[in-house]
């Protein structure tokens, strides 16, 4: 998968509780992307990164935030868990943003089941 | 104005039969539309993309279909084997700026 590794790869959490995902790249992309996949919605944007301390909102932000400190590592927090926010969440990486060869590299996700 | 629709859902198809999956879209400042393919487990990848200034492109047995006027767009994947079973999601996007996916469609090819 690109040289992108997603931890944890599962997580049981409770509702309440703050949960952290990392995403780390080797490929030294610019763009990386914090995604969550539902069924009948496809993968929607939840925040991205241009740059290092650069971050913006996505589609779908509310009870998430982000941090990117260093070029490799972007971390997705959940502030107060949720059983809405259970999902399976996939980190993108890309070289470029908005080119007509833009090419998204996903990681291989992290199941998140929030009780 | 920003959602892109997709269909069906799910398929079956028959190996060695075509496997057709329909995208519709609102915002005609959408100008590139990239297909992504996903296995069981695994992050998507793209597959295929294509420029509303062509109107087919064709990569072995998968093929783009793009109707501008008609604001849909198609994955046609010939032959289809086993292999191929996995969820497509089309997607499209404007010049800067983050891409729209379908809600995407699990294809199953049986043996």
């Amino acid at each position: 998968d690109a040289g992108i590794t997603q931890s944890p790869r599962h997580k049981v959490t409770e509702t309440g509780t703050p949960v952290t995902l990392r995403c780390h790249q080797t490929e030294n992309h610019r763009y990386m992307y914090w995604y969550r996949q539902d069924p009948g919605h496809g993968l929607r944007l939840i925040h991205y990164s241009y740059g290092v301390k650069d971050t913006d909102k996505g589609e779908v932000s509310d009870g998430y935030s982000v941090s990117r400190s260093k070029t490799e590592d972007f971390l997705l927090t959940l502030e107060s868990a949720t059983s809405s926010q259970t999902s399976v969440y996939f980190c993108a990486i890309s070289e470029s943003k908005g080119t007509t060869n833009e090419k998204l590299f996903f990681g291989s996700g992290t199941q998140l089941s929030v009780l | 104005q920003q959602q892109v629709k997709q269909s069906p859902q799910s398929l079956i198809v028959q190996k060695g039969g075509i496997s057709i999956i329909n995208c519709a879209y609102e915002n005609t400042a959408f100008d590139y539309f990239p297909w992504y393919q996903q296995f069981p487990g695994k992050g998507p990848a793209l597959l295929i993309a294509i420029r509303p200034d062509v109107s087919e492109k064709k990569e072995g047995r998968f093929t783009i279909s793009f109707n501008k006027s008609a604001k849909q767009f198609s994955l046609h994947i010939m032959d289809s084997q086993p292999g191929d079973s996995a969820t497509y999601f089309c997607a499209a996007s404007i010049e800067g700026q983050n891409f729209v996916f379908g809600p995407g469609t699990r294809l199953s090819v049986l043996p």
